[in-house]
């Protein structure tokens, strides 16, 4: 079974501009999940998306907003980029229904520079 | 509210040696808790993880780790270090309610493996 994909492996933009960030999940999975890891903050949740909803949020600003499609593809958009962002961003899988552990599959992560 | 301590932001063994990295949940609720492995520029593996029933719980590469809920630790142990476990290794805790399954994560430790 293929793995959790993640397009572009590595962008670089300057500051002010936007970027889209890719997930593809594993076959079946419906849930997507968003973290951006940094060498100061280390790993935090950004969102969670399940049934093309928004299930859960973490503490980040309105510029970091996602969506995910009818099959489970997920997008994560960043505007008005500021330095701080650099980053990597990792998307994670899970089946995402019922209740109990749902274990989660990361994928490479997009590294973003922002200059 | 949960958090995760990981004691030892880089630890060192010989190859060969006892691979003790630890950690200390806090949890309001019975937690899930995970281990997971990142290599130089790759996203997060899994390497095992605890949910509910027997406290000591094997994962791959050799590695186990087990839930003391007296002393709310998950510590991981291999018996006999390679080269190629050196990584960063990142413990994480979440709960079961869906909405809720964002992973808290520890700051992670650098595992280091001397020939």
């Amino acid at each position: 079974k293929a793995g959790v994909t993640q397009t572009p492996r590595y962008l670089i933009k300057t500051r002010g501009q936007q970027v889209t960030l890719s997930c593809s999940p594993i076959s079946g999975h419906r849930s997507v999940s968003w973290y951006q890891q940094t060498p100061g903050q280390g790993l935090q949740f950004l969102f969670e998306y399940f049934s093309e909803t928004q299930r859960n949020k973490g503490n980040f600003p309105g510029r970091f907003s996602g969506r995910q499609f009818s099959n489970s593809r997920s997008e994560m958009n960043v505007s008005t980029l500021e330095l701080g962002d650099s980053a990597l961003y990792l998307c994670a899988s899970s089946k995402g229904a019922g209740t109990g552990v749902d274990t989660q599959y990361f994928g490479p992560g997009t590294r973003l520079t922002v200059l | 509210a949960q958090s995760v301590t990981q004691l030892g932001s880089h630890v060192s063994v010989s190859e060969g040696a006892l691979v003790l990295l630890r950690c200390n949940y806090s949890s309001s609720v019975p937690p899930y808790l995970f281990w997971y492995v990142q290599y130089p520029n790759q996203g997060l593996q899994l390497l095992l993880k605890y949910t509910t029933g027997a406290t000591l719980v094997k994962g791959i590469n050799g590695f186990e780790a087990e839930f003391k809920k007296s002393e709310t630790s998950f510590h991981l142990t291999k018996p006999s270090a390679h080269m190629s476990d050196a990584a960063e290794y990142f413990c994480a805790v979440s709960d079961g309610r869906p909405g809720r399954r964002a992973l808290t994560f520890g700051s992670g430790t650098r595992l280091q493996v001397q020939p």
